[in-house]
Order: C-alpha cells, then structure tokens, then sequence
C-alpha cells in the first residue's frame, strides 16, 4: 500500500515563474491538504482540498491555487514566484469520515527553490 | 489567535529520557499531536490524545495534557541515537464547516548524545 506521494522531489525555478506540485494521497484517503514549510520552522497550512473543491485556506496569497482532481489527487500551484516562496512543500491526506481525529499522514515534500 | 510554541533545542544523553514541551491555545481543540520529522524527510505521526483525557502512553512515548494551563508534553524513555530528530506539537482547529486544519509549533530539535 503506498503512501502519500508527491512529485517532483526538487525544483528549482526563478522570480515571476510559475510551479505546479502534484501529491497522490494514500489509498482510502479523499482528503488533501497543503503545507508550506520554511526552513526553521513549522509547517504552515495552506489549503485543503475534499470533493475536488477548496474547503478551507490559510492565510496564503491568491497566487497559491489548487486542484483536486476526480482520483483525489491534487496539485498546488504558485505563481509569480517570489524568493520568499522557497520552502519544503508537503501534502497530507487523510479520510473525511474521520475529519474529527484528523490524522493527517504526510508525503516526503517537494523542495522548492527560488532564485 | 492560533499560535503553538515549542522550545527549540533539547540534547539529551542516551538511555535517559527526553520530556519535549508544548503550549498552545485555541481551547476547542479536540485532539493534538506528536510529529516527527528526520533530514529531508516528511512528517511522521508519533501519537496523538483527546482532548478529554490526561494522559496517553505508547510504548516509549507517553503524552501528558494540562488542558487548563494549555500545555502538552512528550515524554521519551530510554532515548536512543535513532530517536534525533524535530519534534512538532499540532493542535487541530476547527475552521470552517466541519473541516480542520492542523496548527504547528516550530518543533523542538532533539540531539541524543552517546
């Protein structure tokens, strides 16, 4: 059974560029959310993703968009890239019938830098 | 407001046991947790708790919840070299409908000594 995956592992990319991430959730699982993940510290919410629909965003620009598609995939998209964006990028997956417990199971991250 | 805080650094020496420290702050969190997160890796949960109970253990790990002073810890017993990693505390946070989101700390670096 495979977990959370997410592609591709690193990227590099230069201001005002655009990035798309893509995350497969674990098997059984529905529910996709995004994190951002600054050196030094803790991950940040971005958004979450459940019936290919936006549930709930963090406190991100509007140039981080997603898409969850009909396999409950998702991607996450920047654009207009700033230098501030460089982080590790994680996805989560977990079920929404157990929304409650919310036990969110995480992927390796995408490390993203911008130059 | 939401926010988690942890210390940053704990260096313990191995064998003996390593007691991480959290605080958060939103009062209708129903469940927090431990994650772990080694060099490059993603995060891994190590053990939650509801919010009714005092205390949760779990082979080596045991939790233990103030939920009136809002404060978390995690105990580690007879802490070994594979045990050095950063440890976040998470607090889930109902938003919006029925969805939750997870709240992090920055996490507390665990260095075990030989």
């Amino acid at each position: 059974d495979a977990g959370v995956t997410q592609s591709p592992t690193h990227l590099i990319k230069t201001r005002g560029q655009q990035v798309t991430l893509r995350c497969s959730p674990k098997s059984g699982h529905d529910t996709v959310s995004w994190y951002q993940q600054a050196l030094g510290q803790g991950p940040q919410f971005i958004f979450q993703y459940y019936e290919e629909e936006e549930r709930q965003r963090g406190n991100f620009p509007d140039r981080f968009s997603g898409h969850q598609f009909p396999n409950y995939s998702s991607e996450l998209n920047v654009n207009a890239l700033l230098l501030g964006d460089s982080a590790l990028y994680l996805c989560a997956s977990s079920s929404y019938t157990d929304r409650v417990l919310n036990e969110q199971f995480f992927g390796p991250g995408t490390r993203l830098t911008v130059l | 407001g939401e926010d988690v805080e942890q210390s940053l650094f704990l260096s313990v020496r191995e064998g003996d046991s390593s007691v991480i420290n959290c605080t958060y702050t939103d009062s209708s969190s129903t469940y927090l947790y431990w994650y772990k997160q080694e060099p490059g890796a993603g995060l891994q949960l190590l053990t939650y708790i509801f919010s009714n109970m005092d205390m949760k253990q779990d082979q080596r790990l045991t939790v233990l919840l103030n939920k009136k002073d809002k404060h978390l810890s995690l105990r580690i017993a007879d802490t070994q070299t594979g045990d050095s990693a950063i440890y976040f505390c998470a607090e889930s946070i109902k938003s919006s409908g029925s969805a939750r989101q997870l709240t992090f700390g920055s996490g507390t670096q665990l260095t075990v000594l030989p």
